[in-house]
Parts: C-alpha cells; sequence; structure tokens
C-alpha cells in the first residue's frame, strides 16, 4: 500500500519568513495530493492539493510543488504570520480511490 | 452551509463497551469516509461508504463497522473497545469522484 513520509516533524521560523514542509509517497499511481492544516482541538483543514498533471499551484501565500519523477511534492508558505502555527498534514491518493494516506505532521511555529 | 458535523464531542468509555459515533456530511456530498487519528500521528483510513455500501475499508479489525443512512449522515461503532483504541475520530465528506474531502471537528473516544 501506498507509504507517505513528511519532513520536518517540527519546524520553528521567524514571523515574514518562508516555510517549507516536504512529503514523498511510494505509490506511484497516486495523483491527487492535498495539504491540510489542523488547530488544536480542530480536525484537519483543506488548504491546497494537486494534481499530477500538474506541476505547481498558487494560492496567495501558499504553493505547491510536485515531482513526480522523484515522487516528493513540497508546501511552500512564504511571509508566515503567527496564525500560520498549526500542525500540517500532506496527503496522497488516487483519483476517484477516496482513500487518502497522511504523513505524520508537522508541528509549525511561527514566532512574531 | 453547515460543514461537516459530528457528534458527541466528547466520549469516556470502558475497555469492552460498545461506541457509536456520528457524523453529517457537508450539504450536497455523498460520500463519508471515516479516519482514526492517534496522538502525534496522520489520520488512517478506516472505511468510506457511499450509497450506503462500504466501498473501500483501510486495515481495521471487525470490530470496527459502519452504516450510511438515506440521507447521507453516517454512523462508526466499535465493539469490545480496547486502551489503544482511543483516538480523534475524523469524518470527512465528499462528493462524486471522492478526492476533495472536508473533515469535521472530530470525536475525542477515550478507553479506560
Amino acid at each position: 500500500g501506498e507509504n507517505v513520509e513528511q519532513h520536518p516533524s517540527t519546524l520553528s521560523v521567524q514571523e515574514g519568513d518562508s516555510a517549507v514542509i516536504k512529503c514523498t509517497y511510494s505509490d506511484s499511481a497516486s495523483n491527487y495530493f492535498p495539504w491540510y492544516k489542523q488547530e488544536l482541538g480542530k480536525g484537519p483543514q483543506l488548504i491546497i492539493d494537486i494534481r499530477s498533471n500538474v506541476g505547481e499551484k498558487k494560492d496567495q501565500r501558499i504553493a505547491v510543488t510536485l515531482n513526480k519523477t522523484a515522487k516528493h511534492f513540497s508546501l511552500h508558505i512564504t511571509e508566515t504570520q503567527p496564525e500560520d502555527s498549526a500542525v500540517y498534514f500532506c496527503a496522497a491518493s488516487r483519483v476517484g480511490a477516496g482513500k487518502s494516506t497522511f504523513g505524520d505532521g508537522t508541528t509549525l511555529t511561527v514566532k512574531p | 452551509d453547515a460543514g461537516v458535523t459530528q457528534s458527541p464531542t466528547h466520549l469516556i468509555k470502558t475497555r469492552g463497551q460498545q461506541v457509536t459515533l456520528r457524523c453529517s456530511p457537508k450539504s450536497g456530498h455523498d460520500t463519508v469516509s471515516w479516519y482514526q487519528q492517534a496522538l502525534g500521528q496522520g489520520p488512517q483510513f478506516i472505511f468510506q461508504y457511499y450509497e450506503e455500501e462500504e466501498r473501500q475499508r483501510g486495515n481495521f479489525p471487525d470490530r470496527f463497522s459502519g452504516h450510511q443512512f438515506p440521507n447521507y449522515s453516517s454512523e462508526l461503532n466499535v465493539n469490545a473497545l480496547l486502551l489503544g483504541d482511543s483516538a480523534l475520530y475524523l469524518c470527512a465528506s465528499s462528493a462524486g469522484t471522492p478526492d476533495t474531502q472536508y473533515f469535521g471537528p472530530g470525536t475525542r473516544l477515550t478507553v479506560l
């Protein structure tokens, strides 16, 4: 089955700096890669996703890149703000399959 | 537009007991997936329901069962509870091709 590894497990940055979180996946058939933000006491919130026919996607301060050959994808957050502090999860699945395999999460702390 | 709702918010049970968790999907969504999230880990896929049938199942024992009702809401049942079943149980809903999933706030289950 699919295996997703996520790094780093913790990340601390100064407000205004950029943050990068990386994930690798094992199943070459995976073609849908969402990223979730989970705040304390809440469920994961979808923040951005990318499909395998696209190499990069951007939404304001958040961007995701995908390298299908290397089977890795990354989340980039620019101009970080304290409210970006949360646990971020990457996931991988096959379009139409519905079952997502998640990484173990990255705890991002943005210091004011 | 109400998002995914789950009940109850918290639940405390003792070993050997049975529990039922409930989920109402986002309006317009017909597919419900259940995930177990242990402390410090990413969500793990339990199963998915579509058209009142279990469509996919993860690596969870038969003690975990579910149901989907005609209005698309869903229940997760866990029998013969073990201490290791203590976790946050998340429900996610999606529409049509179940790629983009929206999560509820979860039910925190504690087994004593």
